[in-house]
């Protein structure tokens, strides 16, 4: 069955420390992934998304994602994490047939430390 | 570019009533569009995905007749709670996925509406 998990439901960092937030899926090929964040009581934000081609994404804000393949995981990255980043975020698998459904992991909430 | 609204952004209703929520494209071209439900700190949950001029699919344990869904045009979408209760309180968030010019393999989603029946 397609999932995604996201095994850290709360984050917390310093502001201007690194960041890891971690997504595995299972899918029976490689499908498209997405990282999207949500501000308390907004819609998603697309951060980035993968394909193909390079396995090593740039988003806006600075965020970066690695696909690796031989660990089914899209583990989003950032170098220094500001204030503003403090969010929901969330990992996503999208089908490549014509539904262009996507599956959501459970999320992971981000706080960031002053 | 690749903006979606939604409207009203927050709605309060008596039980029993018909919501009306809105979902359109405003710069691009929507082939599908697709309802999601949220509820408090948990994921988004698909209910339905519709594309234009054709009916919406449902996904498994979502109330046809409850939550009418249709999408007349390539950049409206309209998502209706019948006969509304409590327990359809919650975050509606749609999205959509573009035609042509921007990435068709992407949902684009709107703010999201609140909505609290009493």
């Amino acid at each position: 069955a397609q999932s995604v998990t996201q095994p850290d439901i709360h984050i917390t960092v310093s502001e201007g420390a690194s960041l890891e937030l971690r997504c595995n899926y299972s899918y029976g090929a490689t499908p498209y992934l997405f990282w999207y964040v949500q501000s308390p009581g907004q819609g998603l934000q697309l951060l980035l998304k993968y394909f193909s081609g390079d396995t090593l994404v740039q988003g806006i804000k600075g965020f970066e994602a690695e696909f690796k393949r031989s660990q089914s995981s899209f583990n989003l990255r950032k170098p220094s994490v500001h204030w503003s980043d403090a969010a929901e975020y969330f990992c996503a698998v999208g089908a490549r047939d014509s539904s262009y459904k996507l599956i959501f992991g459970s999320g992971t909430r981000l706080l960031v430390r002053p | 570019g690749a903006v979606v609204s939604q409207h009203p952004s927050w709605v309060i209703c008596k039980s029993g009533t018909s919501v009306k929520i809105e979902c359109r494209s405003l710069d691009f071209q929507a082939t599908t569009m697709f309802w999601y439900r949220q509820f408090p700190k948990q994921s988004l949950m698909l209910m339905a995905t519709s594309n234009e001029g054709s009916k919406a699919t449902y996904e498994q344990g979502v109330e046809k007749d409850k939550f009418l869904i249709n999408h007349a045009s390539l950049t409206l979408s309209t998502l209706t709670v019948t006969s509304a209760h409590p327990e359809d309180s919650s975050f509606y968030i749609c999205s959509a996925r573009g035609v042509s010019g921007i990435s068709t393999d992407t949902q684009y989603f709107g703010p999201g509406t609140r909505l609290t029946v009493l």
